[in-house]
């Protein structure tokens, strides 16, 4: 198996505030996590890749500060979006390797945040 | 550069067999992918094919991929009106580049 969830599937808070984005491998160990972004009709954007126990790669651009990102077991990864602003709004999409086919990315749901 | 490349937009009949095309740039890829995508949801793994392979067929769905012109074309037999969606293809590298996405759009 290789299933991914994310949790939750949508959410909306006001500006200012944080929110957390849960990512699991349900049937498999993920070697690695990755978070990405996506804005309307366009493709996938990758904002960080983290192994369990390590600190999170930001991709260049990436504010590290703002999209904290904690790996912290073989089957969780966390996205906290700091203080969020509309600009933040989009789809965020998680996604793990480490299931049935070697190096391959198993796709979560994704997340849509909007920020008012 | 990394540009993986897709048309936006195909229109089929339901029963019509689509085909959806793809150039990549970069010839160390392992696996390219097929990743489906319908409203509001993650990405779906649809197939797959090794690099040293060149085509590969899975019920449905036939990958081509000419390595040679750094093509990779997906063909769905009997299209669906399920089978509307985007659809990416990608290429990993040490990470998955994505194509700009296919809108496939499915009509009676």
């Amino acid at each position: 198996g290789a299933v991914v969830s994310q949790h939750p599937s949508w959410v909306i808070c006001k500006s200012g505030t944080s929110v957390k984005i849960e990512c699991r491998s349900l049937d498999f160990q993920a070697t690695t996590m990755f978070w990405y972004r996506q804005f309307p009709k366009q493709s996938l954007m990758l904002m960080a890749t983290s192994n369990e126990g390590s600190k999170a790669t930001y991709e260049q651009g990436v504010e590290k500060d703002k999209f904290l990102i904690n790996h912290a077991s073989l089957t969780l990864s966390t996205l906290t979006v700091t203080s969020a602003h509309p600009e933040d709004s989009s789809f965020y999409i998680c996604s793990a390797t480490g299931g049935q086919l070697k190096d391959t990315q198993y796709f979560g749901p994704g997340t849509r945040l909007t920020v008012l | 550069g990394e540009d993986v490349e897709q048309s936006l937009f195909l229109s089929v009949r339901e029963g019509d067999s689509s085909v959806i095309n793809c150039t990549y740039t970069d010839s160390s890829s392992t696996y390219l992918y097929w990743y489906k995508q319908e409203p509001g949801a993650g990405l779906q793994l649809l197939t797959y094919i090794f690099s040293n392979m060149d085509m590969k067929q899975d019920q449905r769905l036939t990958v081509l991929l000419n390595k040679k012109d750094k093509h990779l074309s997906l063909r769905i037999a009997d299209t669906q009106t399920g089978d509307s969606a985007i659809y990416f293809c990608a290429e990993n590298t040490d990470k998955l580049i994505f194509g700009t996405g296919t809108r496939l759009q499915v009509f009676p």
